[in-house]
């Protein structure tokens, strides 16, 4: 079975420091892997998805993540926030043409 | 425009009375799905349905129904069985490629509460 794990309830950083969200997923088939975005009483933006191909995958918004089989994690990462970024961030795994979401990541991003 | 429509976007009900949220895409996608969300609990899956005419149950399917006659709509009724019902509830939809869905699109969401 897929499961994804979000390593981290919420995130605390101060504008212009970088982040990094974490996600681990376990599966032991070829899996698709996303990253939401979730501005307050709004529903799902996607961020960046990774299909196949090239392990680094450059998103909307200045995120990026990198798929890492042997660890079987896809960290989300952004070099420089900014106090919009301020958000719930979603992992989650395609199973069966299902997705499996982690828990969320709430941002908090401080002057 | 294309998207997904969901209405209304906040709503109140008496406890005992079914309540019937809307959702509505012209996305042309194949694929539609229900999401329930309370804090600090992620999504959780109440129904899907991968083609018209056609839909299974997720994880939490007990006290809802759904139906699924034409591709763009696929309302969610949330009955007095329902032992929670207030909640966030969010609709997505999925194009399908060789049979499979990958990523989703979300709805704006609709705020039940249920006193």
């Amino acid at each position: 079975a897929q499961s994804v794990t979000q390593l981290d309830s919420q995130v605390p950083v101060f504008e212009e420091a970088p982040v990094e969200l974490r996600c681990n997923y376990s599966s032991s088939v070829s899996v698709y892997l996303f990253w939401y975005v979730q501005y307050p009483n709004q529903g799902l933006q996607l961020l960046l998805k990774y299909l196949s191909g090239s392990t680094l995958v450059k998103g909307i918004n200045g995120f990026e993540a990198e798929f890492n089989k042997s660890q079987t994690s896809f960290h989300l990462r952004k070099p420089s926030v900014h106090i919009s970024d301020t958000a719930e961030y979603f992992c989650a795994v395609s199973r069966g043409g299902k997705l499996i979401f982690g828990q969320g990541t709430e941002l908090s991003v401080k002057p | 425009d294309g998207g997904i429509t969901q209405s209304p976007k906040y709503l109140f009900r008496k406890e005992g009375q079914n309540v019937t949220l809307s959702c509505e895409q012209n996305l042309n996608h194949d694929a539609m799905y229900w999401y329930r969300q309370d804090p600090g609990q992620g999504l959780r899956l109440i129904y899907y349905s991968q083609i018209v005419n056609d839909f299974q149950k997720g994880d939490i399917a007990e006290g809802y129904s759904v139906s699924r006659e034409k591709k763009e709509s696929f309302p969610l009724t949330v009955t007095s069985a329902q032992k929670n019902p207030t909640a966030f509830y969010l609709c997505a939809s999925s194009p399908r490629d060789g049979g499979l869905s990958y990523e989703q699109y979300f709805g704006p969401g609709t705020r039940l509460t249920v006193t």
